[in-house]
């Protein structure tokens, strides 16, 4: 299976300050046909896991611009550009190149 | 809106049986694969199984191969998940998810103790 490794595990951020999580594959997430399915998601605490970003970059419909996210084969990285309190929680990222789906270990960011 | 509904968590001891239901609304539910994916108290998020659109063909993850069954009844916009031989490390909280985990259900917690 496809090991992804998120880092840092906790993230204390002030608000109003950037924030960055990265995300390591243990194989190249380029699918045959030439996209990269690396996922985002974002878990509050006591909810259900939302989908942020699909292939890399592209934000879902109603995620914040503040967001963002880039990265290409094996490194990739989701960033805030000044966190809220509402980004507190569980950020995970997810590949769905290769069988089967993986996620990463979660990246916990809290504010100071 | 777009909606997914799970039931049917609850305890059950080492070696039982249960079955959890997903309910869609708001999309067309018949056009989609489907995912099952967990997660153990305090823990990570794990994928589970999958099924296609027309329910064709599945997928499991090692760890549930041979013990859990995904299917659908799209007449209901209805996915299943029947489990069997359940195990204290199969305790978790139970989501299904759209094909391309762009939708959620709320989860349904699953306790397996004696």
């Amino acid at each position: 299976d496809v090991v992804m490794t998120q880092s840092p595990l906790s993230l204390p951020v002030t608000l109003g300050q950037p924030a960055s999580i990265s995300c390591r594959s243990s194989q190249s997430l380029v699918y045959s046909d030439g996209n990269t399915y690396l996922n985002w998601f974002h878990q509050r605490p006591g909810q259900s896991p939302r989908r942020l970003i699909s292939k890399v970059s592209k934000r879902d419909s109603g995620v914040p611009d503040r967001f963002s996210a880039s990265g290409s084969g094996t490194d990739f990285t989701l960033k805030i550009r000044r966190v809220e309190a509402e980004d507190v929680g569980v950020y995970y990222c997810m590949q769905g190149t290769h069988w089967p789906e993986t996620f990463g270990q979660g990246t916990r960011l809290e504010i100071k | 809106q777009m909606q997914l509904v799970e039931s049917g968590g609850g305890v059950v001891q080492p070696g039982g049986s249960l079955r959890l239901s997903c309910v869609g609304s708001g999309f067309t539910f018949t056009r989609y694969g489907m995912h099952w994916v967990r997660q153990a108290p305090g823990k990570g998020l794990e994928w589970v199984a999958v099924i296609w659109y027309d329910g064709s063909e599945t997928d499991y993850a090692a760890s549930v191969k041979g013990r859990f069954t995904i299917s659908r009844d799209n007449s209901k916009d209805t996915l299943y998940l029947q489990m069997r031989s359940l195990r204290a490390e199969d305790t978790a909280v139970y989501y299904c998810t759209k094909k391309d985990f762009d939708l959620w259900g709320q989860g349904t917690l699953v306790t397996v103790s004696s």
